[in-house]
């Protein structure tokens, strides 16, 4: 079966620093992968998305980058976080290919806290 | 970018009965749509879904219903219990640039009352 990991759950960095969120997905190939950033209590914003190695789709313009250096690994990071960075991250998964409906699956979510 | 930014409304039923969640989608191209619910901290998990050719579909306590007319989704609850306390998305699946892009729709908060 499929599954998808995401780390760490939890992350309090300060202003400046760098980021590194890593996604993994295992028992699938050549899957579509995104990102997704939640504010406190509001919806789902799409990121980035990804339909194969090295191929990175920006949604909105922002201070984070995302790379996906192997089939099943999504990775999103920035060389120096703003407060605005803080949020709930979720990266999600679903089966490639236009003829496919999948229903996507979720991490179970990085919360990172800029202070 | 497509995204919500809407602060989540919040409707609240006694433990029992029915809710009744809306949601209204804007792209009519959309030809498949998703009911997610999400409990606090963790990520959004599959409820239901429904082609664009359909205009009801049910599940398991659960029936989603779709009017094309006015872009319009719904996500009925039968017997609510208090597991259902969480915020429910809709989501419309479209085929842009070569990828299938999952665009989530305004939340609602369920609250059970026991």
């Amino acid at each position: 079966s499929q599954t998808i990991h995401q780390w760490p759950a939890t992350l309090v960095q300060p202003v400046g620093s760098p980021l590194s969120l890593e996604c993994t997905v295992e028992g699938t190939s050549n899957p579509n992968l995104y990102w997704y950033r939640q504010a406190a209590g509001r919806g789902l914003q799409l990121l980035f998305y990804s339909v194969g190695i090295g191929q990175i789709s920006s949604e909105v313009p922002q201070n984070l980058s995302a790379s996906r250096p192997q089939d099943r690994q999504f990775i999103l990071s920035s060389k120096k976080l703003l407060l605005s960075d803080s949020g709930f991250y979720l990266c999600a998964w679903r089966g490639g290919g236009k003829e496919s409906n999948y229903g996507y699956t979720f991490g179970s979510g990085t919360r990172l806290t800029v202070v | 970018g497509e995204s919500v930014g809407l602060h989540l409304p919040t409707l609240s039923v006694q433990e029992g009965d029915n809710s009744i969640i809306n949601c209204a989608y804007s792209n009519s191209a959309s030809d498949y749509f998703i009911w997610y619910k999400q409990e606090s901290g963790k990520g959004p998990q599959f409820i239901i879904d429904i082609r664009s050719n359909m205009d009801k579909r049910q599940g398991q306590r659960v029936t989603v219903l779709l009017n094309k007319t006015v872009k319009h989704l719904s996500l009925q609850i039968a017997a609510t219990q208090p597991g259902d306390s969480a915020v429910y998305f809709c989501a419309e699946i479209r085929w842009t640039d070569s990828s299938y892009k999952l665009i989530f729709g305004s939340g609602t908060r369920l609250l059970v009352r026991p």
